[in-house]
């Protein structure tokens, strides 16, 4: 069961957009698979963010939103802030009832 | 509001075995129906995950880990439990419980998120 694969790192300047994608194979996306992202500040515990690939979680910013084609999921941030700045890490919940986690990717507010 | 806290030793020698804990309060272990989970962060690298396990004892470890992983629940403490045989460098990691997503719109707890997380606990395997 690899990592499923994100970008090292991708960066913004305030107010732009990015987009930080994260690829699995057909085990990982495919069938009932559930796909998420977490964010996680230095030092802290990582924030549920996004759930059922697309839903943010309660409380979550509009500015965080999220898409799965094929097998690569995609979180995108509008509106970049200077507390965006953060890990991001994608998650699939597989059909052996397993999770398989992305290598993060770190986001940096230039 | 629902707190959860790992204990257990920092240290480790190597091919020895890990045991850490988690305390739930706040809550009951053992009042809803779902996956308690077990996830580690080596420094500076991605999340793993290790193990999740029903407070009736069901679990799911990861196959890369399942041969040396045993998890276990004493709701008389409400808590639970993990453990870790064989150490090595590579197990060095941050090691968070973690308690599922409650989805307010549908009011069902989904064991597929992890929404509530202990603080984390560094573990460092020595040789």
């Amino acid at each position: 069961q690899s990592a499923l694969t994100q970008p090292a790192s991708v960066s913004g300047s305030p107010g732009q957009s990015i987009t930080i994608s994260c690829t699995g194979t057909s085990s990982d996306f495919g069938g009932y698979s559930q796909v998420s992202w977490y964010q996680q500040h230095p030092g802290k515990a990582p924030k549920l963010l996004i759930f059922d690939t697309n839903n943010r979680a309660s409380g979550v910013s509009s500015r965080f939103s999220a898409s799965k084609s094929g097998n690569t999921a995609s979180l995108t941030i509008s509106g970049l802030q200077a507390d965006d700045e953060a890990d991001y890490h994608c998650s699939s919940y597989t059909s052996t009832n397993t999770y398989v986690f992305g290598a993060g990717t770190k986001v940096t507010v230039l | 509001q629902l707190q959860l806290q790992e204990s257990g030793p920092r240290l480790v020698k190597a091919s020895e075995t890990l045991s850490l804990s988690c305390t739930v309060s706040g809550g009951s272990i053992s009042s809803t129906s779902y996956y308690w989970g077990w996830i580690r962060q080596p420094p500076g690298k991605g999340l793993e995950w290790i193990g999740s396990i029903y407070y009736r004892g069901t679990t799911y470890y990861n196959p890369s880990l399942n041969s040396r992983v045993t998890m276990s629940v004493d709701t008389s403490k409400n808590q639970y439990s993990l453990q870790l045989s064989s150490v090595t460098a590579a197990d060095t990691a941050v090691y968070y419980c973690a308690r599922p997503y409650y989805d307010i719109l549908t009011g069902y707890y989904r064991s597929e998120y992890f929404e509530h997380w202990g603080q984390g606990i560094l573990v460092t395997v020595s040789s």
